[in-house]
């Protein structure tokens, strides 16, 4: 069956470390993959699109890998704030019939200690 | 630009109602998707317009409809409301078809419902 999995336990990380945080998925091929972050209580918010021929993608303190050989994409967050906490949500285009659909993972929330 | 908003914000129901909740998409966007989200089953597709017509549509039973006006302005009717429909539903708006690698989903704020 087809599955996508992110950490379910949350990720508690002191400030000034990186944060790392994994998406795996299995019998897909995502044209791309996409990072969220959602805060509670609102909608997700998009982050980093990174294509099945591109292994890195990087915007200010974050980076993104995608790994088609693993099905695994990786999502750092360096130099972590306390303001990054969140659950952050990966998401995977699948091109079916002229267009692509989002399945998204169920989210890893981060928190941040000072 | 004005982003996705979404009415009601919140909403209490009660067991066999019926509800609808309103989208209205970001200024030149065509393609509405709607989302429940569950803290146990996280996010969870439910259907896409583009057009007026219904693109896609999750795994959801019939009592889950949608529609979208020429204006793009979107719908998502429940009826016969049951207690596990009570989550967060989410409405997000794209830029989408043909640029397919931009597909980059803008979501509104959500409304919460609770079913009772």
């Amino acid at each position: 069956s087809q599955k996508i999995e992110q950490n379910s336990e949350a990720l508690n990380i002191q400030e000034g470390k990186t944060a790392t945080l994994t998406c795996n998925y299995t019998n897909y091929s995502p044209a791309y993959l996409q990072w969220y972050r959602q805060d509670p209580g609102r909608g997700p918010v998009f982050l980093l699109l990174i294509r099945e021929n591109e292994k890195e993608k990087r915007k200010e303190r974050l980076k993104v890998t995608f790994d088609t050989t693993l099905k695994q994409s990786l999502f750092h967050i360096t130099a972590s704030q306390p303001a990054d906490s969140a659950t952050y949500l990966c998401a995977l285009a699948l091109f079916s019939g002229g267009y692509n659909k989002l399945i998204f993972g169920a989210g890893t929330r981060l928190a941040v200690h000072p | 630009k004005a982003g996705v908003t979404q009415t009601p914000r919140y909403l209490i129901k009660t067991r066999g109602q019926q509800v609808t909740l309103s989208c209205s998409p970001i200024s030149g966007h065509r393609s509405v998707s709607w989302y429940q989200q569950t803290p146990g089953q996280g996010l969870q597709f439910l259907f896409e317009y583009f057009s007026e017509t219904q693109r896609n549509k999750g795994n959801f039973p019939g009592r889950f409809s949608g529609r979208q006006f020429s204006n793009s302005r979107s719908e998502m009717n429940v009826s016969t409301l049951e207690l596990g429909d009570s989550a967060l539903y989410l409405c997000a708006s794209s830029f989408t078809f043909p640029r397919l690698d931009t597909d980059t989903q803008y979501f509104g704020p959500g409304t919460r419902l609770t079913v009772l």
